[in-house]
């Protein structure tokens, strides 16, 4: 399977700081990279649909003033939480599309 | 609107015992269908993807085959490193063209 990397595996912040989660697809090129985030027990909820070079589309309920996605080339993409709080305490993972759609490994937030 | 539906939420096996794991799916316009593996804490690993009623997939101890309707996951003799949660997604090329669509998932437990 294909190589997805996630920085950072665990952050844990201050409510009211930015948090960025940087996603990297190390031996394929993404044409489409998705965001999601999983609660605990919980399946995939789909935050958003990036292409490279074009804005995100977010989902609905999704606040695209919250977070911030980049996918400013292929095998990168970004997903900034601003002004966290506690509530976005979640696990996010991104999921690169080529041929077909793999997964990162995750990134654990935690906001106090 | 496409949906999965996964059954049984839970199976908990005795190692060494088989079955099977239930992907229940409408979509309009079948672009594929996928199997991923998820532990705790991680991101979904990838198994298999499957594109056409009738095709089926192995890998080791896995074996993925698709109808029109559903798809089956068998476990043959599973061992306890088996155990996780395994998620279906289907991509269709209807009005959610583009994003997979997954199901909740079945845990399942094999016991030594």
């Amino acid at each position: 399977g294909a190589v997805v990397s996630q920085h950072p595996s665990r952050v844990i912040c201050k409510s009211g700081t930015s948090v960025k989660i940087e996603c990297r697809s190390l031996d394929f090129q993404a044409t489409t990279m998705f965001w999601y985030r999983q609660f605990p027990k919980q399946s995939l909820m789909l935050m958003a649909t990036s292409n490279e070079g074009s804005k995100a589309t977010y989902e609905q309920g999704v606040e695209k003033d919250k977070f911030l996605i980049n996918h400013a080339s292929l095998t990168l993409s970004t997903l900034t939480v601003t002004s966290a709080h506690p509530e976005d305490s979640s696990f996010y993972i991104c999921s690169p599309r080529g041929d077909t759609q793999y997964f990162g490994p995750g990134t654990r937030l935690t906001v106090l | 609107e496409d949906q999965v539906t996964q059954s049984p939420e839970a199976l908990r096996l005795q190692e060494g015992e088989s079955s099977s794991l239930n992907c229940s799916y409408t979509v309009s316009g079948l672009r594929g269908l996928f199997w991923y593996r998820q532990d705790p804490g991680k991101g979904p690993e990838f198994l298999f993807t499957l594109y056409s009623a009738g095709e089926e997939k192995e890998k080791e101890r896995l074996k993925a085959t698709l109808t029109k309707k559903e798809s089956f996951l068998h476990i043959t003799a599973p061992k306890p490193e088996d155990s996780a949660t395994y998620l279906c997604a289907v991509l269709s090329s209807g009005t959610n063209a583009g994003k997979s669509t997954f199901g909740d998932g079945t845990t399942l437990t094999v016991k030594p």
